[in-house]
């Protein structure tokens, strides 16, 4: 079946630096867009970042453009987030998503099961 | 960025009722409008996606509807496992954003 796993989350002080990643199964993951997407603990969703197949094209959000950078290893079937100069705000759980297409429409599905990161001193 | 407006954000609801959430968009959108729902310490699940098109696997009993600016998702009857809560997301542009959740309680 279609799976997303993540994994890296962890307790990281201000200014420091983690890198997440996320495994992909049951689907050819070269095929698919991803994202990651978080959400701040008893907040609503964030989307965070965007990488193509390829991965030349790359979009993120404005909160976290020039601290964190998405790849992917289509080898290896996963997509990860460099997340550097980690602020108290950043800390959220955060979902790896594939982005399913259909025509010129497009969702996140399915979502992998998260993995928290907390900055904190 | 297009700011996504829920209302209400939550609303308490008994089994077997209808339920309408609302989704507002600041531009218009066509039906690039999708629902998902996210029980507590779970993922988002995806259950609506252009608007009105139900994911595979989803009851019967949710449906969406809308264009433009204004959408709806409706649960028919209120079934236990159906109190979450409910986000949608326009996927029209970059950055993609969410509305900012309706949590659906039990009275």
């Amino acid at each position: 079946q279609v799976q997303l796993v993540e994994s890296g989350g962890g307790l990281v002080k201000p200014g420091g630096s983690l890198r997440l990643s996320c495994a992909a199964s049951g689907f050819t993951f070269s095929d698919y867009d991803m994202s990651w997407i978080r959400q701040a603990p008893g907040k609503g969703l964030e989307w965070v970042s965007y990488i193509s197949t390829t991965g030349r094209t790359i979009y993120y959000a404005d909160s976290v453009k020039g601290r964190f950078t998405i790849s992917r290893d289509n080898a290896q079937n996963s997509v990860y987030l460099q997340m550097s100069s980690l602020r108290a705000e950043d800390t959220a759980v955060y979902y790896c998503a594939r982005i399913t297409v259909g025509g010129q429409y497009n969702w996140f599905d399915p979502w992998g099961q998260g993995t928290l990161v907390t900055v904190s001193s | 960025d297009i700011q996504m407006t829920q209302a209400p954000s939550s609303l308490s609801a008994s089994v077997g009722d209808r339920v309408t959430i609302t989704c507002r968009a600041s531009q218009t959108i066509g039906s690039y409008l999708n629902w998902y729902q996210q029980k507590p310490g779970k993922a988002p699940k995806l259950l609506i996606y252009v608007a009105s098109s139900l994911q595979s696997g989803v009851p019967s009993r949710f449906s969406g509807s809308g264009s433009g600016t204004d959408f709806t998702l409706t649960i028919s009857s209120l079934q236990p496992e159906d109190f979450a809560t409910y986000y949608c997301q326009q996927s029209y542009s970059t950055p993609r954003t969410f509305g900012q959740g309706t949590n659906v309680e039990i009275k």
